[in-house]
């Protein structure tokens, strides 16, 4: 079965300051990884994702994503983060071979951006 | 484009009664609608998946009685909790997907239990 870790619950930063979430997977087939971020009150919305090719994604909002296979990672960064980057973040996966599109929720990393 | 709506965004209701969250995709047809749950500062737990026409597939633990999912047309999908109790409260997401892997999720709605 497929599982998302998210090693950090919380991850504290300055602004202006770079920032990594780190995220990994355990799957014995191959996956699609995506990263959401959720605003308090808020639905999911899609940062990035991967399902094949390039394994460094960029997404919305100045954030990327490397794919490591070998690593089972799929870690998310921003070079500089601003106040209004303050959310939820979520790694997720999904299988390829499903027809069912279920996707598998990491238990999530709340970023607090300090002035 | 890809707009998923919800609604209600936010409901009060008393334990014993039943309360109906509806879901609509604005401008995409969905062929797969899934229910997630999210408990105050908790991740999101898919409750069931269901496609057009068809029976709801519950995730395991989920009780289907109690959570009864109605995907009557390819733009709307129903979530029903039935006697409700406070244990129900909850903030409660869905999401529709148009293929493999592509999921757009609504803004949630808040549900408590009194």
């Amino acid at each position: 079965a497929q599982s998302v870790t998210q090693l950090d619950s919380q991850v504290p930063v300055f602004e202006e300051a770079p920032v990594e979430l780190r995220c990994n997977y355990s799957s014995s087939v191959s996956v699609y990884l995506f990263w959401y971020v959720q605003y308090p009150n808020q639905g999911l919305q899609l940062l990035l994702k991967y399902l094949s090719g390039s394994t460094l994604v960029k997404g919305i909002n100045g954030f990327e994503a490397e794919f490591n296979k070998s690593q089972t990672s799929f870690h998310l960064r921003k070079p500089s983060v601003h106040i209004s980057d303050t959310a939820e973040y979520f790694c997720a996966v999904s299988d390829p071979g499903s027809s069912a599109s279920k996707i598998i929720f990491g238990s999530g990393t709340r970023l607090s951006i300090r002035p | 484009g890809a707009v998923v709506s919800q609604h209600p965004s936010w409901v009060i209701c008393k334990s014993g009664t039943s309360v109906k969250i509806e879901c609509r995709s604005l401008d995409f047809q969905a062929t797969t609608m899934f229910w997630y749950r999210q408990f105050p500062k908790q991740s999101l737990m898919l409750m069931a998946t269901s496609n057009e026409g068809s029976k709801a597939t519950y995730e395991q633990g989920v009780e289907k009685d109690k959570f009864l999912i109605n995907h009557a047309s390819l733009t709307l999908s129903t979530l029903t909790v039935t006697s409700a109790h406070p244990e129900d409260s909850s903030f409660y997401i869905c999401s529709a997907g148009t293929g493999v892997n592509e999921q757009y999720f609504g803004p949630g709605t808040r549900l408590t239990v009194t």
